[in-house]
């Protein structure tokens, strides 16, 4: 399967734990998208990547979290001293952004969080 | 702001019924719009797309959606549902650079036999 993959698939952590998550993205695409759904809502958008650039954070992504792309490849999505607030599930996406189109965006299966 | 609102947060149907499921959105400039649904305990797959093409837009499974801009709608249908239908459907519209997508509060289709 060439599709997003997203590990570990559930995390139970408690509050005030450290918790990383990692994305990998289809392997030619360009952009990488972090969202997060919460029960009954939809997904919203918390940042995203253009290669290994952070282009654009949301302002629900609170100093605790914090996403790295090293190489433009994989991507990890960490939070610090978790609250209970935080229990989600974290949606990773990726895209092949060209000039002419292309922009649909593939998502994973997620990662649920939930902080005890 | 973009922004989409569904209509109904939850629609029944008897399988081999039609399906509508409504969406009207909110952007400032020509929009590109997705249906995507999600099954339980799977990933988000994307039924279809407009992006300023034919307004009249088919996707996978028997799905299509039509752009109409003079209503700010577009509603998601399928002649007649499957069992397997049985999901959750999020309206989505994305910004003017596609940096992101702005989701729909989603429907959830019921499918009874």
């Amino acid at each position: 399967d060439t599709g997003v993959s997203q590990d570990p698939r559930h995390k139970i952590t408690k509050r005030g734990q450290n918790v990383t998550f990692r994305c990998d993205p289809i392997s030619e695409h360009n952009r990488l998208y972090w969202y997060r759904q919460t029960l009954g809502q939809g997904p919203e958008f918390l940042t995203y990547f253009q290669n290994e650039a952070q282009l654009e954070k949301s302002r629900l992504l609170s100093d605790r979290f914090s996403a790295e792309r090293p190489k433009g490849s994989f991507s990890t999505l960490e939070i610090q001293r978790t609250e209970q607030g935080d229990s989600a599930m974290y949606l990773c996406a990726s895209s092949l952004v060209v000039s002419l189109g292309g922009y649909e965006q593939y998502f994973g299966p997620g990662t649920r969080l939930t902080v005890t | 702001a973009q922004s989409v609102t569904q209509l109904d947060s939850h629609v029944s149907v008897s399988e081999g019924t039609p399906v509508l499921l409504r969406c009207n959105y909110s952007s400032s400039y020509s929009p590109s719009l997705f249906w995507y649904v999600q099954h339980p305990n799977k990933g988000l797959q994307l039924l279809l797309k407009y992006t300023s093409a034919a307004t009249l837009v088919k996707g996978i499974n028997g799905f299509e959606a039509e752009f109409k801009k003079s209503e700010t709608s577009f509603h998601l249908t399928k002649p007649s549902a499957h069992m397997s239908d049985a999901a959750e459907y999020f309206c989505v519209v994305s910004d003017a650079g596609f940096q992101k997508l702005v989701f729909g509060t989603g429907t959830r289709l019921l499918v009874s036999p």
